[in-house]
C-alpha cells in the first residue's frame, strides 16, 4: 500500500532562515510526487511535481528514491510563505488516486 | 475562468440522515476526485470519476457514493451519517485525472453531523 509520511505538523522558522518540509513515502512502484499548498482561507492548489523539476516561489524538491524521501526545500523562508503543505503521491501510471500526508504548517516568524 | 465550485458550502445535518454533495468541474475538465478532509486523517481519498464511470475508489466504507453526469457535474452521497463523518470535502477536476495535469481544487463542503 502506498504512504506518505509528515513527520512534523508544525514548523516555525524566522524569516529569511532555510526552510525544509520533510516528506517520506512509501511506495513499490515508480512514484509521481507532488507537493501541495492551502494558505489561510485559500484553496488547496499544486506547488511542484517531482516530474516538472521545477523551482516555484522558491522552492524546490528533489526525489531521493534510495532514502524514499521528497523533502521541500526553501533557503530564505517569507512570511507569505506561513501556510499548510502536503506531500502527494500518484501511483505511476494510474489516474487521480492521490494519497496525501497529514500536513505540516510552515510559520514563519517575522 | 471558472474554477470548480462546490455547493453547499457549509451543512449542518443529523445523525442517522443522509447528503448530497455537488461539485462543478471547471469546463472541459472530465476527470472528478473527492476527498475527506479531517484533522486526525488528513486528506483522503474517497473516489473518481471520469466520463461518468468511478474509476478508482478509496477504502471507505459504502455509505460513501457518488456519481457523474454528462456535464462532468459530480454528486457525493453519504448515507446513514454518524459523527465521524462531520468533515471538509473537497473536489478537485483535471482534464484527464493523470499524474500529468494539475489537478484544480474547489473550496470544500464543510459538513458538520450532530
Amino acid at each position: 500500500a502506498q504512504r506518505v509520511t509528515q513527520p512534523e505538523k508544525l514548523l516555525s522558522v524566522f524569516k529569511g532562515a532555510p526552510v525544509e518540509l520533510k516528506c517520506n513515502y512509501s511506495y513499490s512502484g515508480s512514484p509521481e510526487l507532488f507537493w501541495y499548498v492551502q494558505y489561510s482561507r485559500q484553496r488547496l492548489q499544486l506547488l511542484l511535481r517531482h516530474i516538472s523539476r521545477e523551482s516555484i516561489k522558491g522552492f524546490t524538491a528533489d526525489l531521493n528514491k534510495g532514502e524514499t524521501s521528497f523533502h521541500l526545500k526553501k533557503p530564505f523562508a517569507q512570511e507569505e510563505d506561513s501556510a499548510m503543505y502536503y506531500c502527494a503521491l500518484l501511483n505511476s501510471g494510474g489516474y487521480q488516486k492521490v494519497t496525501f500526508g497529514t500536513g505540516t504548517k510552515l510559520q514563519v516568524i517575522p | 475562468k471558472a474554477g470548480v465550485t462546490q455547493t453547499p458550502r457549509y451543512l449542518i445535518k443529523t445523525r442517522g440522515q443522509q447528503v448530497t454533495l455537488s461539485c462543478s468541474p471547471i469546463s472541459g475538465h472530465r476527470s472528478v476526485s473527492w476527498y475527506q478532509q479531517t484533522p486526525g486523517q488528513g486528506l483522503q481519498f474517497l473516489f473518481e470519476y471520469f466520463s461518468e464511470t468511478q474509476r478508482n475508489k478509496g477504502n471507505f466504507p459504502g455509505r460513501f457514493s457518488g456519481r457523474q453526469f454528462s456535464n462532468s457535474r459530480s454528486e457525493m452521497n453519504v448515507s446513514t451519517l454518524e459523527l465521524g463523518d462531520s468533515a471538509l470535502y473537497l473536489c478537485a477536476s483535471s482534464f484527464q485525472g493523470t499524474g500529468e495535469e494539475e489537478a484544480f481544487f474547489g473550496q470544500g463542503t464543510r459538513l458538520t453531523v450532530v
